[in-house]
């Protein structure tokens, strides 16, 4: 089936700081999507990014499917932006399963 | 406009002790999925439906049943619990067919083994 691979697994930044995120995946998928667990586990849709870029507020991600990546970007982190970033794909030659990525766990520091 | 809603937010069990979790949707999706996550884990799905009356099988369903007998409920079935199976569980759905297909996510069942 479809892999998923988040980098990096873990990241410390100073608040202020802007931020990265990566998302690389096996195969051809229609459907993207950057989620954020904060610190109370609640799962808070982010973007649905099958492809191209959007941009809400100090977050924007970009997916280019034709190479198999989608990139989140934060900027001016701030202390509530703390907690896990899961990219989740749907695999459109396998039933229609969404495959999570392990996530990228991000601590910002006041 | 509810969203996705889990019932029950909390459960302990005890080892061989059966139950069944309800995922409830008032969104008319088509698709619906149960995952599992461990601490410091990621998800990883149980099972899942793309219909009424359907269902899959996903990552990790030994263990789980489940029905689909209402296109907006989806029942997740421990027929005999163990300890492995202490988790935090999320049902999402989504629209299914074409078009944006955002997942929505219920705010999760917390179980505990004994």
């Amino acid at each position: 089936g479809i892999q998923v691979e988040q980098s990096p697994p873990d990241l410390i930044l100073q608040e202020g700081a802007n931020s990265t995120l990566r998302c690389n995946f096996s195969d051809s998928v229609n459907n993207l999507q950057w989620f954020h667990q904060n610190p109370w586990g609640q799962l808070i849709n982010l973007f649905y990014i099958p492809s191209g870029t959007k941009q809400n507020g100090r977050l924007s991600a970009t997916t280019v499917a034709t190479e198999r990546y989608s990139l989140l970007y934060i900027s001016s982190s701030q202390t509530t932006d703390s907690g896990v970033y899961f990219c989740a794909v749907r695999d459109q030659n396998r039933d229609d399963k969404i495959i999570f990525g392990k996530g990228t766990r991000l601590h910002i520091l006041p | 406009n509810a969203g996705v809603t889990q019932t029950p937010k909390f459960r302990v069990l005890k080892t061989g002790q059966s139950m069944t979790l309800l995922c409830a949707q008032d969104m008319n999706h088509e698709y619906m999925y149960w995952y599992r996550q461990d601490p410091g884990m990621g998800l990883r799905l149980i099972h899942y439906s793309v219909g009424e009356g359907t269902t899959a099988k996903g990552e990790v369903p030994d263990g789980y049943n489940v029905s689909r007998l209402k296109k907006q409920n989806f029942l997740l079935g421990l027929e005999s619990a163990a300890p492995s199976q202490t988790s935090v569980y999320f049902c999402a759905s989504i629209s299914g067919g074409f078009g944006v297909n955002e997942q929505f996510f219920g705010p999760g069942t917390r179980l505990t083994v004994l």
